[in-house]
């Protein structure tokens, strides 16, 4: 079946724009992350949804950065006024046990580069 | 301190051999801990849960010592395609809530 798709690929922006980065997580899928990865370090959590239940945002490095999650399924990540340090793998991972128990099945990525 | 941490490596194997490296928390309240594999330029993808009896999946052998919090993670008869990044994954409970947290990863080399 159909893995976690997310979009765009790359992207490249100006240091000062907004930028909206899409996750499609595998359907059914209950739990939901994102995590972004610079060059050489490992996974930084940065915010986790499970069902209904109130995000956890404790990822988040500023106000600069949100997320949302519309019907339990498809998920965006927005980041206003781009600084050169957001330069990152952002990564969205989707499994179907919360708690954060249970196997993550990761996106491809999106490579975001701010100028 | 780093929560999770891993030799970054990179450790170069000839092929064939077998190779280990470990991954130290720091938190004892960890309850649930992963190896996870990421090939270059890709996304992470899970090679095995650890559990606390130890266990082997193939080549693989993954064993966790609680007394000395550290989990490690055992390669034998190494291939080519063996060669990756391999992640370490912690998920303990901060308050109320779960947490995870991801070693920065040891690379793995096997040559020819």
């Amino acid at each position: 079946g159909a893995g976690v798709s997310q979009s765009p690929s790359n992207k490249v922006t100006e240091k000062g724009k907004d930028v909206e980065l899409r996750c499609d997580p595998i359907s059914g899928h209950t739990a939901l992350y994102w995590y972004r990865q610079s060059l050489g370090q490992g996974l930084e959590f940065l915010i986790y949804f499970q069902g209904n239940s109130a995000p956890d945002k404790s990822g988040l490095p500023s106000d600069r950065f949100s997320a949302e999650r519309t019907g339990g399924s498809v998920s965006t990540l927005t980041i206003q006024r781009t600084q050169q340090e957001d330069s990152a793998v952002y990564l969205c991972a989707s499994s179907p046990l919360g708690g954060m128990a249970g196997e993550q099945f990761f996106g491809p990525g999106t490579r975001l580069t701010v100028l | 301190r780093k929560e999770v941490e891993q030799d970054p490596g990179p450790f170069n194997v000839p092929e064939g051999a077998t190779v280990a490296f470990n991954c130290t928390y720091s938190n004892s309240a960890s309850q649930s801990f992963f190896w996870y594999r990421q090939d270059c330029r890709k996304e992470p993808k899970l090679l095995m849960s650890v559990y606390s009896s130890g266990n082997e999946d193939g080549r693989f052998t993954a064993q966790l010592n609680r007394a000395s919090q550290y989990i490690s993670l055992l390669i034998r008869d190494s291939k080519l395609s063996d060669s990756a990044t391999y992640l370490c994954v912690v998920n303990r409970r901060g308050g109320s809530n779960y947490q995870l947290i991801w070693g920065a990863g040891t690379k793995l080399i096997i040559k020819p």
